[in-house]
């Protein structure tokens, strides 16, 4: 069983669409992150949830909507998608004190 | 402030041989966690080794190994007797806080040489 699984592993999309990236833990963990990895290979910080509480929102355009229903989905949507959004997009998980924390497989969006 | 860095961009190392990819950290707080993480080419971001600011010992995980010097705030990773496949990149990430902030260096690209 995949312990985080994130959809679509690819998205293109054109200049001004609205899409989503889906991101489901089946660990019990209490963390979730949103990373961004841009062309230069730097994992950037986007958004943390802990027990669905927004905990950190670095400098993100607020085109970026992370929503956690729940306690193993972090969701994020994107609104009038710009050509540098292009970029992988990771979710993460991890819980309070544990020695691990794990990764979806990545979502490469591709803005035309 | 930059937390977590990583100052070598490339390494190269031969075949079999040891090598050791760098990383420091900056944090105030007193429980953390280090981690170190390799990306192949695939893209997938695959977990190698933890060390919690507590441990006094240094972890292992088989040929790698977390060389962590508290005093010096460095948590290099070694690894031994390179293999082809250990060719990627590799980043090192800092746990801190209440809140689990987890963040990453810029990564170190190795390429093993046959």
């Amino acid at each position: 069983d995949t312990a985080v699984s994130q959809t679509p592993k690819y998205l293109v999309t054109q200049m001004g669409n609205d899409k989503s990236i889906k991101c489901e833990q089946n660990l019990g963990h209490d963390t979730m992150y949103w990373y961004k990895q841009d062309s230069k290979k730097f994992l950037k910080i986007m958004f943390s949830y802990n027990n669905k509480e927004l905990i950190i929102n670095e400098t993100v355009p607020n085109r970026f909507s992370p929503k956690s229903p729940d306690k193993a989905h972090l969701n994020l949507h994107i609104n009038s998608l710009e050509l540098g959004d292009s970029a992988v997009y990771f979710c993460a998980s991890t819980q309070t004190g544990a020695e691990k924390a794990f990764f979806g497989q990545g979502t490469r969006l591709t803005v035309v | 402030a930059q937390k977590i860095t990583q100052t070598q961009p490339g390494m190269f190392v031969q075949e079999k041989e040891a090598v050791t990819l760098d990383c420091t950290y900056d944090t105030s707080d007193q429980s953390y966690g280090l981690f170190w993480y390799k990306q192949p080419s695939s893209g997938e971001m695959i977990f190698l080794i933890y060390q919690g600011s507590y441990d006094e010992q240094n972890a292992t995980e088989g040929r790698y190994s977390l060389n962590f010097q508290k005093a010096r705030k460095s948590a290099n990773l070694v690894i031994s007797a390179s293999q082809l496949g250990d060719s990627a990149m590799y980043f090192c990430a800092m746990r801190e806080g209440f809140n689990n902030d987890m963040r990453f260096g810029a990564g170190t690209r190795l390429t093993v040489k046959p």
